[in-house]
């Protein structure tokens, strides 16, 4: 079964500080990644995902096939980017998704 | 534009009650639908997911049930709650790769 690993459960970093949230998959073919955020009081949503490669809100995150990685990165954590983040799979028929078990980030003054 | 509805936003239930979350989607036909449970450490977990009228996919065996009567409309019961079915549920919808999410249920089970 397809699995994705987000090894820390919490990741505290300083405003304007780089920020690199961990995700590693574990899929032979080509997978299709996703990052979805959730800010405090609000709905999950899409984040980013690898096909589009675009930048959102100042975040990237590149496709590893070599180390089965899709990091979450930014070169300057902003007060407004804590929430919980989650990286995700497509698994199987029926557009299903495999989370990990999330990362929250809090970005201190 | 779509949107997608959850009722209620909490809940509390003692064990051994029936249980009975609804999700309606708005704004689109024929999506797929899921639901899944959001529990502190452990992520999102998918419990069910539609592709259509009376279809339903279970991913893990559980005390709950899902089922899909109208096109939109996607309900999550139990017909006996356990402690153990405490948590956050969310419904969500797609109509290609992307999920949208609704605001979740948190049910507590006294």
């Amino acid at each position: 079964a397809q699995r994705v690993t987000q090894p820390e459960k919490l990741l505290s970093v300083f405003k304007g500080a780089p920020v690199e949230l961990k995700c590693n998959y574990s899929y032979s073919g080509s997978p299709e990644l996703f990052w979805y955020v959730q800010y405090s009081r609000q709905r999950l949503q899409l984040l980013l995902r690898h096909i589009s490669r675009e930048s959102i809100k100042g975040f990237t995150a590149d496709l590893n096939k070599g180390e089965t990685s899709f990091h979450l990165k930014k070169p300057f954590a902003q007060e407004e980017d804590s929430a919980m983040y989650y990286c995700a799979t497509l698994t199987g028929g029926g557009n299903k998704l495999t989370f990990g078990t999330g990362t929250q980030l809090k970005v201190e003054l | 534009s779509q949107t997608i509805h959850q009722w209620p936003a909490t809940l509390v239930q003692p064990v051994g009650s029936p249980l009975s979350l609804e999700c309606t989607v708005e704004g689109t036909s024929n999506p797929n639908l899921y639901w899944y449970r959001q529990a502190a450490g452990r992520g999102l977990q998918l419990l069910f997911y539609s592709v259509g009228i009376g279809q339903i996919s279970s991913e893990v065996p559980q005390n709950l049930s899902a089922s899909r009567p109208q096109d939109r409309q996607f309900i999550l019961s139990s017909k006996k709650l356990l402690l153990s079915d405490s948590g956050f549920y969310l419904c969500a919808w797609s109509w290609g790769s992307e999920q949208y999410f609704g605001p979740g249920t948190r049910l507590t089970v006294t």
